[in-house]
């Protein structure tokens, strides 16, 4: 079954930093298009940032200079390096597989408060 | 930025209701247009990809039609289970878009 599970998610300051991490089962990471999206608190969909089967780098006006999406292939699992945080970062963030959003992890949550 | 408006943005419909929910784009996607659910403390979940195209597992009585900038999900003979959150998706270009959300509430 193909399965993606995020974590690191928590409670942050404004100005932190945070990791998130989504580890994937029954499919290779590197081979696919993966994808940031979050949601804050009552809210909708937000996509955040991607990364393609080669490489590239793609991301949201809001999170440039602050984000940066990897992945590390034998740990099959895709990251999101968080600084300098807002409060208004504060959401859900899931990850999900292709272009179309087919595989979705279950969410880690991220609040920005002092 | 293409952005997506959908409409209603709430509806209250009663079992057995079709219901039909439209999402606008500020220019052409072709039919790079995919709509999900998103049912209370869930993940969303891919409902219909490219406009029109089923996916395997979804309820046939959820249909999309529409192309370039105008497109229409359809829930045939609404369930109970089918209250939830209903987005719809660009992925025309690089940076994604989507709606701002449709909820769909059962009477």
């Amino acid at each position: 079954e193909e399965q993606l599970v995020e974590s690191g998610g928590g409670l942050v300051q404004p100005g932190g930093s945070l990791r998130l991490s989504c580890a994937a089962s029954g499919f290779t990471v590197s081979t696919f298009y993966m994808n940031w999206v979050r949601q804050a608190p009552g809210k909708g969909l937000e996509w955040v940032s991607s990364i393609d089967s080669g490489g590239s780098t793609y991301y949201a006006d809001s999170v440039t200079g602050r984000f940066t999406i990897s992945r590390h292939i034998s740990k099959n699992t895709l990251y999101l390096e968080m600084n300098s945080l807002r409060a208004e970062d504060t959401a859900v963030y899931y990850c999900a597989r292709d272009s179309i959003l087919t595989v979705w992890g279950q969410g880690t949550k991220v609040t920005v408060s002092s | 930025e293409i952005v997506l408006t959908q409409s209603p943005d709430f509806q209250s419909v009663t079992p057995k209701e079709r219901v039909t929910i439209t999402c606008r784009a500020s220019q052409s996607v072709g039919s790079s247009l995919h709509w999900y659910q998103q049912k209370p403390d869930q993940s969303p979940k891919l409902l219909i990809k490219y406009a029109s195209q089923s996916i395997s597992g979804v309820p046939s009585r959820f249909s999309g039609s529409g192309s370039g900038t105008d497109f229409t999900l359809t829930i045939n003979s609404l369930e109970a289970e089918d209250a939830a959150a209903y987005f719809c998706h660009q992925s025309s270009t690089l940076r994604g878009t989507f709606g701002q959300g449709t909820k769909v509430e059962i009477k």
